[in-house]
């Protein structure tokens, strides 16, 4: 069974950082690209960035560019997400995704449960 | 930047068929993908590929393409579809990975 569990979330001041990790298990973690996608409370999904199977290429969506920084350890079967200069409306539940690559565009399948961040003073 | 359509809000009676529609301009040329999320709950892929059903998906969730709007239907809605449906798609170039704004399917 595939299972992607996120951990490292909790309550950070503006202009702080975390981490956050996704331990992946039930499926061959290195053949995969892999998302990061947020859900700020109440409101719709926003992709964040994604890795590319080996490391190699990153992407991500221009709120975060700068200061947020996807990174992954095949060895470990895990994704990160090294959040800096967090601010208010980075607050969001953030979920790891598998992301299949498919002509002519990719998906989301499966999610983790996800990891709630809270910016705030 | 690129947009996905969707009403905000769909109210059924169970056994009646709901219809959430996406709209955007590069769906003629991308597929669409469907997400339930519950409430509290992760997202959900209930359709793929505009029109495909992963397994264990029930029969009565169905999706289909017509131009530049997919359209997410639900024969029969259960009680238990009651939930936030999404769609995603890319733009023409597929390098932007968009969702929809999300519907809210009630059932009662």
């Amino acid at each position: 069974e595939v299972q992607l569990v996120e951990s490292g979330g909790g309550l950070v001041q503006p202009g702080g950082s975390l981490r956050l990790s996704c331990a992946a298990s039930g499926f061959t973690f290195s053949r995969y690209w892999m998302s990061w996608v947020r859900q700020a409370p109440g409101k719709g999904l926003e992709w964040v960035a994604n890795i590319k199977q080996d490391g190699s290429e990153t992407y991500y969506v221009d709120s975060v560019k700068g200061r947020f920084t996807i990174s992954r350890d095949n060895a470990k079967n895990s994704l990160y997400l090294q959040m800096n200069s967090l601010r208010a409306e980075d607050t969001a539940i953030y979920y790891c995704a598998v992301e299949i690559t498919m002509i002519p565009n990719n998906y989301f399948d499966p999610w983790g449960q996800g990891t709630l961040v809270t910016v705030s003073s | 930047s690129y947009e996905l359509t969707q009403p905000p809000s769909v109210s059924v009676s169970p056994g009646q068929t709901a219809r959430i529609t996406c709209s955007g301009d590069a769906l003629p040329k991308k597929y669409a993908y469907w997400y339930q999320q519950k409430s509290g709950q992760a997202p959900v892929l209930v359709i793929y590929e505009d029109s495909k059903r992963p397994s264990g998906i029930p029969e009565r969730f169905s999706g289909s393409i017509s131009g530049t709007m997919a359209t997410l239907t639900i024969s029969g809605a259960q009680v238990e579809d009651e939930a936030d449906y999404y769609c995603y798609s890319t733009d023409s170039s597929g390098d932007h990975r968009v969702f929809g704004g999300g519907t809210k399917l009630t059932v009662l």
